[in-house]
């Protein structure tokens, strides 16, 4: 099955510093979403990106399809914006299977 | 709309009982499905189901049972609780399979003893 790499593991930055966290994927794939998993648990809808690019505030992301890649941007970064982002992808014909990456865990300081 | 709603929020049972995660969603998705979420792990999907009437097995299905009666609700049952199946377990839903952006409800702590 497709394999799902994000990296790097852990991230920690001071508030305003900016930062990019990256997701490999193993195969092509026709669903592509970020999400943040807060602190409290939630799981929260950043991006829903196969492919291009969005943004959204501080946050914004690209897809490289082509090359089985997508790259989450936070920029000018805030302490709410701690905890972990998953990245998750369904493969063609796997129906709506996300597979879930090990996830990115940032600790933003004050 | 609410969204994806699950309840209860925490629940400990212990070893042979059993019990039902409830999941409901009102935006009338036809594709629900349900995660465990373990400590340094990501997702893993247990069961799913593209319509009423229709469900299948996802990665870690044993211990697990699932049915849809409704386009609206979608119970997981364990059986017999086992101490492996402590985690967070989180149900999602979507318009409909392969291009639609999943939403997911809060989740459900769970503890066995």
């Amino acid at each position: 099955g497709i394999q799902v790499e994000q990296s790097p593991p852990d991230l920690i930055l001071q508030e305003g510093a900016n930062s990019t966290l990256r997701c490999n994927f193993s195969d092509s794939v026709n669903n592509l979403q970020w999400f943040h998993q807060n602190p409290w648990g939630q799981l929260i809808n950043l991006f829903y990106i196969p492919s291009g690019t969005k943004q959204n505030g501080r946050l914004s992301a690209t897809t490289v399809a082509t090359e089985r890649y997508s790259l989450l941007y936070i920029s000018s970064s805030q302490t709410t914006d701690s905890g972990v982002y998953f990245c998750a992808v369904v493969g063609y014909n796997q129906g709506g299977k996300l597979i879930f990456g090990q996830g990115t865990e940032l600790s933003v300081k004050p | 709309n609410a969204g994806v709603t699950q309840t209860p929020k925490f629940q400990v049972l212990k070893t042979g009982q059993s019990m039902t995660l409830q999941c409901a969603q009102d935006m009338n998705h036809e594709y629900m499905s349900w995660y465990r979420q373990d400590p340094g792990m990501g997702l893993r999907l247990i069961h799913y189901s593209v319509g009423a009437g229709i469900t299948d097995q996802g990665e870690v299905p044993n211990g697990y049972n699932v049915s849809r009666s409704t386009t609206e609700d979608f119970p997981l049952r364990l059986l017999s609780a086992a101490p492996s199946q402590t985690s967070v377990y989180f149900c999602a839903s979507s318009y409909g399979t392969g291009t639609y952006e999943q939403y997911f409800g809060p989740g459900t702590r769970l503890t066995v003893t």
